[in-house]
């Protein structure tokens, strides 16, 4: 079964870092184009960062130069380094397969892990 | 950044009737359009793709048109699991965005 499962959400407080998990079954993580997809209950989604199959990254504004992407492909797992963390960071994090690698959308999603950034 | 704006915020429709939900580019995306839907506590679902082609599994009963900066996603005739929030996003240029969404609610 195609499936991803996040983890390592949490209450972490301004200025702290947290590392979110993306394991992936059914399929093998190096081979999608891989996103992270944040939400905050009662708004839109909004992208965080994609990681290409050749190990090319792209960053939202908001986070470049704070979050980090990596891959483990002994683990199948995605993961997602957020250091600096702000209270505006604070949402559901989501990550998400390239339906067809070629950016038009995400077919398969995670239930996602919480982050809650807060003194 | 490409603003993206949906309307209407809510629409109020009786299931078996037609939706027909508007989403606005900021600027020109081409085709560079995808719809989700979004039920409560789940993540988005795809829907459709540039502007028009249909996800894997979704049902013809959900259609996209547009170009440029105007798109519509029409729902022909709304089921029961139809009611949900959508969204539109753009994936023409970094960062990639969404719409606020609108919410269909049963009337």
């Amino acid at each position: 079964e195609v499936q991803l499962v996040e983890s390592g959400g949490g209450l972490i407080q301004p200025g702290g870092s947290l590392r979110l998990s993306c394991a992936v079954s059914g399929f093998t993580v190096s081979s999608y184009y891989m996103s992270w997809v944040r939400q905050t209950p009662g708004k839109g989604p909004e992208w965080v960062s994609v990681f290409y199959t050749d190990d090319y990254t792209h960053f939202a504004d908001s986070v470049k130069g704070r979050f980090t992407v990596s891959r483990d492909n002994s683990k199948n797992t995605l993961y997602l380094q957020m250091n600096s963390l702000r209270v505006e960071d604070t949402a559901v994090y989501y990550c998400a397969r390239d339906a067809f690698n070629s950016n038009y959308g995400w077919d398969v999603w995670g239930k996602g892990t919480t982050v809650t950034v807060s003194s | 950044e490409t603003v993206m704006t949906q309307s209407p915020a809510t629409l109020s429709v009786s299931p078996g009737e037609r939706a027909t939900l508007s989403c606005r580019a900021s600027q020109s995306i081409s085709r560079n359009l995808a719809w989700y839907q979004q039920r409560p506590g789940q993540a988005p679902r795809l829907l459709i793709y540039g502007a028009s082609t249909r996800a894997a599994g979704i049902s013809d009963n959900f259609s996209g048109s547009g170009s440029g900066t105007q798109f519509t996603l029409t729902i022909s005739s709304l089921q029961p699991e139809d009611f949900a929030v959508y969204y539109c996003k753009q994936y023409n240029r970094w960062p990639w965005t969404f719409g606020q969404g609108t919410r269909m609610e049963i009337e």
